[in-house]
């Protein structure tokens, strides 16, 4: 089955405590992608990345990381999470770079609160 | 401004009702446009893309104004499944995605 996975789907952690939710698609797709969403806000890119060792910066990418070492695997890294990344996250893939020419296959979510 | 503004609703109509609503954006250079459905608590789904020259799936119809940016989906015969989340999405180039913050919709039997 084609799909986004993600984990955790919930974490509830403090702050400065580093943490890592990994996503993996099994579409061998090139472009993946991180959001968060808020209540109002829409979706915001965090990062995203068009290849293996290729990422870049979305709209919010202060506090994060990503890696992209394998074509299948595009972890998020919060170094020093603090209580305003509180969110809703999603990760996403799509044969085309954007979405732009495709459709954008999202994860479950992952919902992390930060203490 | 928003980039993307969508009118967050909600939306109560009855079921077997047609209901519509639009998606205004800012970037007069955005290339294409989507709609993206999402269910509480879960992810956004492809809804339908927005072609120049609209485009119907079913009960599902989508338009595109580019003269006075912005994009419509109507919903015809509406049924208690349709309750969701519509995600309004431009592409403004250079590989973004801008999202609209979503409408809600809530089907009544």
């Amino acid at each position: 089955e084609a799909q986004v996975t993600q984990n955790p789907r919930y974490l509830i952690t403090v702050t400065g405590k580093k943490l890592t939710v990994t996503c993996s698609q099994n579409m061998n797709h090139e472009y993946m992608s991180w959001y968060r969403q808020d209540p109002g806000l829409g979706l915001r890119q965090i990062y995203y990345s068009m290849n293996v060792e290729v990422t870049d910066k979305g709209d919010v990418p202060e506090g994060y990381k990503v890696s992209r070492k394998e074509k299948r695997n595009f972890p998020l890294i919060l170094e020093s999470p603090s209580p305003n990344q509180t969110s809703l996250y999603f990760c996403a893939s799509s044969f085309f770079s954007g979405g732009a020419g495709g459709e954008l296959f999202f994860g479950e979510g992952s919902r992390l609160t930060v203490l | 401004r928003k980039e993307v503004e969508q009118d967050p609703g909600p939306f109560n109509v009855p079921e077997g009702a047609t209901v519509a609503f639009n998606c205004t954006y800012s970037n007069s250079a955005s290339q294409s446009f989507f709609w993206y459905r999402q269910d509480c608590r879960k992810e956004p789904k492809l809804l339908m893309s927005v072609y120049s020259s609209g485009n119907e799936d079913g009960r599902f119809t989508a338009q595109l104004n580019r003269a006075s940016q912005y994009i419509s989906l109507l919903i015809r015969d509406s049924k208690l499944s349709d309750s969701a989340t519509y995600l309004c999405v431009v592409n403004t180039g250079n590989y973004q995605l801008i999202w609209g913050a979503g409408t809600k919709l809530i089907i009544k039997p």
